[in-house]
């Protein structure tokens, strides 16, 4: 069975610090991996995506992730938070039949 | 360029009422399509996926079903409302590669 854990539930950070969101996947085969952006009371945002192509991924607004193996994690980083990147975070690894398979998700709050 | 569509939404019913809520995609041609539900304070969890007209699959037992009467319409329906029902509801579409593309949503209260 496949799962993901997000590792922190609240994340806080001051505006122009470094921000990580981590990500611990469970996969018995090599999976595909996404973060997704949700601000509030909207839909969800494809942020970048990792299917076994390179390990660092870069995706929108200046955010990566790196996919390590022998750590099982893929953990989402950006050098400089923005006020408007507050929002939940999910990390997500795919199924069967594409079916997608939620991290209860990380709340990003950005401080001035 | 493909577009996704859902309404209505925002929506409040009271317990026992029926319940259609309908997702459409432009742009592409037999989509997989798929249900989500967010619970306030918690990720999503996948409700249907549909790889076909008139092929649904359940993913966990619940009040709720699921029908594509057409290639590019998903529709997910409740004949009576439970206040567990209460939730964000989104629709998804899968292109060919290996990413899902999300609604804008329809947020659920049953009262």
């Amino acid at each position: 069975a496949q799962s993901v854990t997000q590792l922190d539930s609240h994340v806080s950070v001051s505006e122009g610090t470094p921000v990580l969101l981590r990500c611990n996947y469970s996969s018995s085969y090599s999976p595909s991996l996404f973060w997704y952006v949700q601000h509030p009371n909207k839909g969800l945002q494809l942020l970048l995506k990792y299917t076994s192509a390179a390990t660092l991924v870069k995706g929108i607004n200046g955010f990566e992730a790196e996919f390590k193996k022998s750590e099982t994690s893929f953990h989402l980083t950006k050098p400089s938070a923005h006020m408007s990147d507050a929002a939940e975070y999910f990390c997500v690894i795919s199924g069967g039949y594409n079916k997608l398979i939620f991290g209860a998700g990380t709340r990003l709050a950005v401080h001035p | 360029s493909q577009t996704i569509h859902q309404w209505p939404a925002t929506l409040v019913q009271p317990v026992g009422s029926p319940l259609s809520l309908e997702c459409t995609v432009e742009g592409t041609s037999n989509p997989n399509l798929y249900w989500y539900r967010q619970a306030a304070g918690r990720g999503l969890q996948l409700l249907f996926y549909s790889v076909g007209i008139g092929q649904i699959s359940s993913e966990v037992p619940q009040n709720l079903s699921a029908s594509r009467p057409q290639d590019r319409q998903f529709i997910l329906s409740s004949k009576k409302l439970l206040l567990s029902d209460s939730g964000f509801y989104l629709c998804a579409w899968r292109p060919l590669e290996h990413t899902q593309y999300f609604g804008p949503g329809t947020r659920l209260t049953v009262l």
